[in-house]
């Protein structure tokens, strides 16, 4: 059974619009992590969070906010959608052993018109 | 922070063929490296992992070498088949404290019959 859910899988958003991808893991680790990925960028880390209810700031923050109500979900919210943030988010969780080896989810393909 | 650099880009090769990925990194800190693969319109799994206090693994026809000296990690692949086709993406962590992994841009490799 899949350990790392994502929803929507895919999904069109209008510009300007709001945007919620969720994540849902059963693993129990702390840890749960946002990325995008762009042809010839490889994986971007937005997001992350290792306890419910905190946050960290990513190396491509800005545009996105991220919520950590409990410990399995974990969302990514576009607030105002834009053309630059049509790509494949992936979320990923770890534990705390073995230097944060992470597990990922199947991907949510976005497209903002 | 620490960087990544992942090398080539892109990789055909026949079958049979060995092919070798190569990644560097700067941070001599780091301690644990990990190899995904992900296969097209799928997510990223796990290849293969070593820890820092290793240079050789094994396994699924790959060999990861690490170069601590050089801040160097390969994945070796010494006969290619069709089914090896994908892209493959280099992480590194420093452990400890640091959460987050590092990836490489990827390489994608082709290996033709």
């Amino acid at each position: 059974e899949a350990a790392v859910t994502q929803s929507p899988r895919s999904k069109v958003a209008v510009t300007g619009g709001k945007v919620t991808l969720s994540c849902h893991q059963t693993n129990n680790h702390d840890y749960m992590y946002w990325y995008r990925q762009d042809t010839g960028h490889g994986l971007r880390l937005i997001h992350y969070s290792y306890v419910a209810d905190s946050t960290e700031k990513g190396d491509i923050p800005d545009g996105y906010k991220a919520s950590r109500p409990s410990q399995e979900n974990f969302s990514l919210i576009l607030e105002l959608a834009s053309l630059s943030q049509t790509a494949v988010y992936f979320c990923a969780s770890s534990g705390r052993d073995w230097g944060y080896e992470q597990y990922f989810g199947p991907g949510t393909r976005l497209t903002v018109l | 922070g620490e960087q990544v650099e992942q090398r080539p880009p892109h990789l055909s090769v026949r079958e049979g063929d060995s092919a070798v990925i190569t990644c560097t990194y700067t941070d001599p800190n780091s301690y644990y490296f990990f190899w995904y693969k992900q296969e097209p319109g799928a997510s990223l799994q796990l290849l293969m992992k070593v820890f820092s206090s290793t240079e050789i693994n094994e396994g699924q026809g790959f060999t990861v070498l690490l170069n601590k000296k050089d801040k160097r990690l390969s994945l070796n692949l010494t006969a290619a088949h069709p089914g090896d086709s994908a892209a493959y993406f280099c992480a590194v962590s420093g452990g400890g404290s640091n959460a987050k992994l590092t990836f490489g841009k990827g390489t994608k490799l082709s290996v033709k019959s």
